[in-house]
């Protein structure tokens, strides 16, 4: 069985600054994917990032990138001049195409950007 | 393509009531997904549909829940006889497989229960 384990339950972050949510998984599978997601207030579940596990170059999306330790099975979130509208719940989730596309979830870090 | 459209957005209702969930799935999107989300126990995966198929639904908690796929554009989540332990956000999730692997999946609003 997968698991994901999200050991921050909180953040918080001043605006501008940067930020790192961390992320550690298990997983026997060696072929599988890596995203984080989003959910602000409104409760909308967004894609942030995605990481393939075969690819040894980490995901960048404009001020969100990852680090991705694969030997350590671990997949952390960074998030540069963080920005108001970043205040959310972000989650952590893995994917194995073995087990049809479906996610399994981190437990979710809180995180606050302070004006 | 307007994304992962659920219906109702809220709904309250008295225990033992019936409960109807709606999701119509992105359009071209082969993979569907029911979600649970509650502050005890996260986010669930209830039961997921390939192709109008259900593969897993060994994360449906009871026998009260009922999932059905008639068409590749709706799906429904069934409470039936709903009960206040119910109450939680679900959300319906779609995918794509390309090249035999799934991708990331897109999720809908979801629907916040709350069962009185």
């Amino acid at each position: 069985a997968q698991t994901v384990t999200q050991s921050q339950p909180e953040m918080s972050v001043q605006e501008a600054e940067t930020v790192t949510l961390s992320c550690t998984y298990d997983t026997s599978e060696n072929n599988y994917y890596l995203f984080w997601y989003k959910q602000p207030p409104s409760r909308q579940m967004i894609l942030v990032i995605r990481q393939e596990a075969y690819k040894q170059q980490n995901a960048t999306e404009n001020r969100f990138s990852v680090n991705f330790q694969k030997a350590a099975k671990s997949f952390s979130l960074k998030i540069s001049d963080s920005q108001l509208g970043d205040t959310a719940m972000y989650f952590c989730a893995f994917m194995t195409a073995r087990y049809g596309s479906r996610l399994t979830f981190g437990e979710g870090t809180q995180l606050t950007v302070n004006p | 393509d307007a994304g992962v459209i659920q219906s109702p957005r809220h709904e309250v209702t008295e225990m033992g009531q019936e409960v109807t969930l709606r999701c119509k799935p992105i359009s071209g999107h082969d993979y569907l997904f029911w979600y649970r989300q509650t502050m005890m126990r996260g986010l669930e995966l209830l039961i997921y549909f390939n192709n109008n198929v259900p593969i897993d639904d060994s994360g449906m908690p009871e026998d009260r829940f009922s999932a059905k796929m008639p068409n590749a554009s709706f799906s429904t989540l069934k409470i039936q006889p709903s009960e206040p332990r119910d109450s939680a956000v679900y959300f319906c999730a779609s995918s794509f497989s390309l090249g035999g692997a799934g991708t990331e999946a897109f999720f809908g609003q979801g629907t916040r229960l709350t069962v009185v």
